[in-house]
């Protein structure tokens, strides 16, 4: 089985804190998403990469970088965090993109509070 | 653009009932992959039924089956029997090749006792 975790379930930061979100995957796949989620809205891609050291934007980055440095870790950061970032953030991953019947693992979430 | 489209926010349904969850889907291409996702509380999105847009058989996975109607692009998916356990968020979502997933806005599900 896929296996994805998220370093917190919970978080909670002041704004203009650095925040760091973390995940790891423990299947070798190549690419790794970051969503967030907010009611009315679905999940909306911030950024994915899909080898280490490579990184794209999604459609929402503005506020967001990543890294990648592990196949294994994929890091979304909030430079410094607003309370508009208040969210849940979903890390997911897939084998491979070209493949359209590849689902996507989730990891369980992490639910942000910005003060 | 792709874009789903699912027009309940909410519904309801009693316990043992059929419900239908509504999804629309846009695209340009003939080739992509139609998936149903459940978020229950917890937060972690489990995955349900996958359509690919070729296939000319309804998907079914035990009591979840999709109603795919191609022309009208639908996706529509079916959970047979509620149990209080579907009680969930429930997302459609669509990928072509070499595209990311696009998901809808979701449907908050609630089976009633």
């Amino acid at each position: 089985d896929v296996k994805v975790t998220q370093s917190s379930r919970y978080l909670v930061k002041r704004t203009g804190e650095k925040v760091f979100l973390e995940c790891v995957q423990d299947m070798d796949h190549e690419n790794m998403f970051w969503y967030r989620q907010d009611p009315g809205l679905g999940l909306r891609l911030i950024y994915f990469s899909y080898d280490v050291k490579m990184k794209e934007k999604g459609d929402i980055p503005e506020g967001y970088s990543v890294s990648r440095e592990k196949k294994e870790r994929f890091s979304l950061i909030l430079e410094s965090a607003s309370t508009n970032q208040t969210s849940m953030y979903l890390c997911a991953t897939t084998k491979a993109r070209a493949i359209r019947q590849e689902t996507q693992y989730f990891g369980p979430g992490t639910r942000l509070l910005v003060l | 653009a792709q874009k789903i489209t699912q027009t309940q926010p909410g519904m309801f349904v009693q316990e043992k009932e059929a419900v239908t969850l509504d999804c629309t889907y846009d695209t340009s291409d003939q080739s992509y992959g139609l998936f149903w996702y459940k978020q229950p509380s917890s937060g972690e999105m489990i995955f349900l039924i996958y359509q690919g847009s070729y296939d000319e058989q309804n998907a079914t996975e035990g009591r979840y089956s999709l109603n795919f109607q191609k022309a009208r692009k639908s996706a529509n998916l079916v959970i047979s029997a509620s149990q209080l356990g579907d009680s969930a968020m429930y997302f459609c979502a669509m990928r072509e090749p070499w595209n990311d997933m696009r998901f809808g806005a979701g449907t908050r599900l609630t089976v009633k006792p």
